[in-house]
């Protein structure tokens, strides 16, 4: 179990630019989530999947952020024409299914992909 | 809505005293509570959750947490805490059945003076 992983850990941009993340849940988790955290804030839901399927939008996610997880492993995260209200800590987290014999609703975090909009 | 209020925003304690972080949550119906740890430079780890059965949950590392329904309430303790704890606690809550959303508290920063 190498946990959930996301690229890349830090990302710079200028105001207008697009960005993509990527998450890599742990192996066999069904369901994908993102959360984004301003500072001094805890983490706030954006968006999740259950499996390839994004089931739940957040209204945080506005037009300029699209989220997929096309063969129901990785995902990514764009924002198209970033602005500086966007920078934060883009957090990725994973669970099993709930049929599965791992704990329920426990969501294990990634790292994170810090972002700075200048 | 659900929403979650942590009330303290900074603590500082020696070490070996007793900690206690409150966590108070809006949602009448049945829900599930988590406290999360986040030490300087690592990623977000679960402490301890409840879902049912015995109010009182004990977690890792000596955490415990108590569930009071009526107060709408999931306080964190801990007897006697270490330098180590130093970090940011987070309470979140997931309301309802079918419901995949977490939401945070604003966060606790701990220090710990050796």
């Amino acid at each position: 179990d190498t946990g959930v992983s996301q690229n890349p850990r830090h990302k710079i941009t200028k105001r207008g630019q697009n960005v993509t993340f990527r998450c890599d849940p742990i192996s066999e988790h069904n369901r994908l989530y993102w959360y984004r955290q301003t500072l001094g804030q805890g983490p706030e839901f954006l968006t999740y999947f259950q499996n390839e399927a994004q089931l739940e939008k957040s209204r945080l996610l506005s037009d300029r952020f699209s989220a997929e997880r096309p063969k129901g492993s990785f995902s990514t995260l764009e924002i198209q024409r970033t602005e500086q209200g966007d920078s934060a800590m883009y957090l990725c987290a994973s669970r099993p299914s709930a049929a599965s014999d791992a704990p329920q609703w426990t969501q294990y975090f990634g790292p994170g992909t810090r972002l700075l909009v200048l | 809505a659900q929403s979650v209020s942590q009330h303290n925003h900074h603590v500082i304690l020696s070490e070996a005293a007793s900690l206690e972080l409150g966590c108070n949550y809006s949602y009448g119906g049945t829900v599930n509570l988590f406290w999360y740890v986040q030490y300087p430079g690592q990623h977000l780890q679960l402490l301890l959750k409840y879902f049912s059965g015995d109010p009182l949950v004990k977690g890792i590392k000596g955490f415990e947490a108590e569930f009071i329904k009526s107060k709408f309430s999931f306080n964190l303790r801990k007897p006697s805490v270490q330098w180590s704890d130093t970090a940011e606690y987070f309470c979140a809550v997931n309301a309802g059945f079918g419901n995949e959303k977490l939401t945070f508290g604003t966060g606790t920063r701990l220090t710990i003076i050796p």
